[in-house]
């Protein structure tokens, strides 16, 4: 089962234009991970967030985490086209799990 | 390019067939991650080892295993293919046990079962 849960499932909208993603997740985690994939390639990791992190920013990325609500958004500011991709959260429980675990994606659109 | 590297890119089978599949993680990473994604399953977390063991499993089928070698590559066997194996596999690594770490994919092999 998938911890992470994304929303909206599919974005478009137009170069310029700010792009926001949001993650839900159902259990406690230790950081909580984005990542952008191009068609059919793999995945690139974006940005990490620990649980005692509210806000962090990288270039034209900023995430939040609220660890009350157990969301994360992740927020593309001055979308380009290039931005275009499936992005997923992934979150790495608390406890004895190890593994990441994957949302299903938002696929974003960012029409020139 | 994430320094992680996998082989084939695509491969086309038969149902009833077996086949592997290659990575090669970042030098100087010690995990090795399998991963399965599908269009109805999403990405799904199948095995890790760290440094030669298997360090967690996840929804990996008992027709598929895997093992890491001692220059840390690693493989990927599938067995008795169905058609609902066709997925995209990735291999992801990172430098330790994988608490807390950024993991880097490889760019997925691409499996058609007919």
């Amino acid at each position: 089962s998938q911890q992470g849960e994304e929303d909206p499932q599919a974005l478009s909208i137009q170069e310029g234009e700010n792009a926001t993603m949001n993650c839900s997740y159902k259990t406690s985690i230790n950081n909580l991970q984005w990542y952008r994939q191009n068609s059919g390639r793999g995945l690139v990791h974006l940005i990490l967030i620990r649980s005692n992190e509210r806000e962090k920013h990288s270039g034209r990325l900023r995430v939040t985490l609220d660890t009350s609500k157990k969301s994360s958004s992740l927020l593309i500011t001055a979308s380009r086209a290039a931005d275009t991709a499936s992005y997923f959260c992934a979150t790495d429980p608390s406890g004895s799990a190890r593994q990441l675990t994957f949302g299903s994606g938002t696929q974003l659109t960012v029409l020139p | 390019d994430s320094g992680v590297t996998q082989t084939p890119k695509h491969l086309i089978t038969a149902t009833g067939q077996r086949v592997t599949l290659r990575c090669s993680p970042r030098s100087g990473d010690l995990s090795v991650y399998w991963y399965q994604q599908s269009l109805d399953q999403g990405l799904q977390f199948l095995i890790q080892y760290y440094n030669g063991e298997e360090r967690a499993k996840g929804n990996i089928l008992e027709r598929f295993s895997a093992q890491q070698f001692p220059d840390l590559h690693s493989e990927l066997n599938l067995s008795s293919l169905e058609l609902g194996d066709s997925a995209l596999y990735f291999c992801a690594s990172s430098p330790q046990q994988g608490r807390g770490e950024t993991q880097y994919f490889g760019p997925g092999t691409r499996l058609l079962v007919l």
